[in-house]
């Protein structure tokens, strides 16, 4: 079955920092880029960032531009998105999603930050 | 720059077929887009691709009253003889070089 799983999600402090990842599997991981998108309580959904499948060619949303870094392990068929300098409007849940047209979603993991 | 305008809402009734619409800016109606599906409570779900000319893939285990088509910068999704659980919003995705974009969002409301 083809599956991503997200973790590392939880409470922190603005200015804090968070490590997410997503696992894959079901597919041959090492070949499809990845995206981390997500949704603030009651708003739409909002990309983040994407990956190549080689990590060669990267993209942040201006939002968390120079905040956020997102990277692969494609040996062990894991993405990651490292967050620092959280402010209290990251606040969402985050999701990993499979290639250009997000054909397959995780279930979210809840990120939020306040004091 | 590269948007996507969606209606915020939309109706139809139980057994009916509705059409939701995206909108590509201005320079870019040859982008393909995908169609992205949450209901209530859920994380989103794959629909299907949409190029220029037409479906280009569908997400497994997709109903076939899910079908999409597109004119100029207009892409469509169609959900025929509605189902209770066809409310959910529903969101068109779009990328290109350095970017990707989502639209706002149309919530469907089955009466």
């Amino acid at each position: 079955e083809v599956q991503l799983v997200e973790s590392g999600g939880g409470l922190v402090q603005p200015g804090g920092s968070l490590r997410l990842s997503c696992a894959a599997s079901g597919f041959t991981f090492s070949t499809y880029s990845m995206n981390w998108v997500r949704q603030a309580p009651g708003k739409g959904l909002e990309w983040v960032s994407y990956i190549s499948s080689s990590s060669s060619t990267i993209y942040y949303a201006d939002s968390v531009k120079g905040r956020f870094t997102i990277s692969r392990d494609n040996a062990e068929n894991s993405l990651y998105l490292q967050m620092n300098s959280l402010r209290a409007e990251d606040t969402a849940v985050y999701y990993c999603a499979r290639d250009e047209g997000m054909d397959v979603w995780g279930k979210g993991t809840t990120v939020t930050v306040s004091s | 720059q590269l948007v996507l305008t969606q209606s915020p809402s939309a109706s139809a009734s139980l057994g009916a077929s509705v059409k939701l619409t995206c909108t590509l800016s201005s320079g870019h109606s040859n982008y393909a887009i995908a169609w992205h599906q949450q209901q209530p409570e859920k994380g989103p779900r794959y629909l299907m691709k949409l190029n220029s000319d037409g479906i280009h893939s569908k997400g497994d285990e997709i109903p076939d009253r899910f079908s999409g088509s597109s004119s100029g910068a207009e892409r469509y999704l169609t959900i025929s003889s509605l189902q209770s659980e066809d409310e959910a919003d529903y969101y068109c995705q779009t990328w290109g070089t350095g970017i990707r974009v989502f639209g706002g969002g149309t919530k469907l409301t089955v009466l």
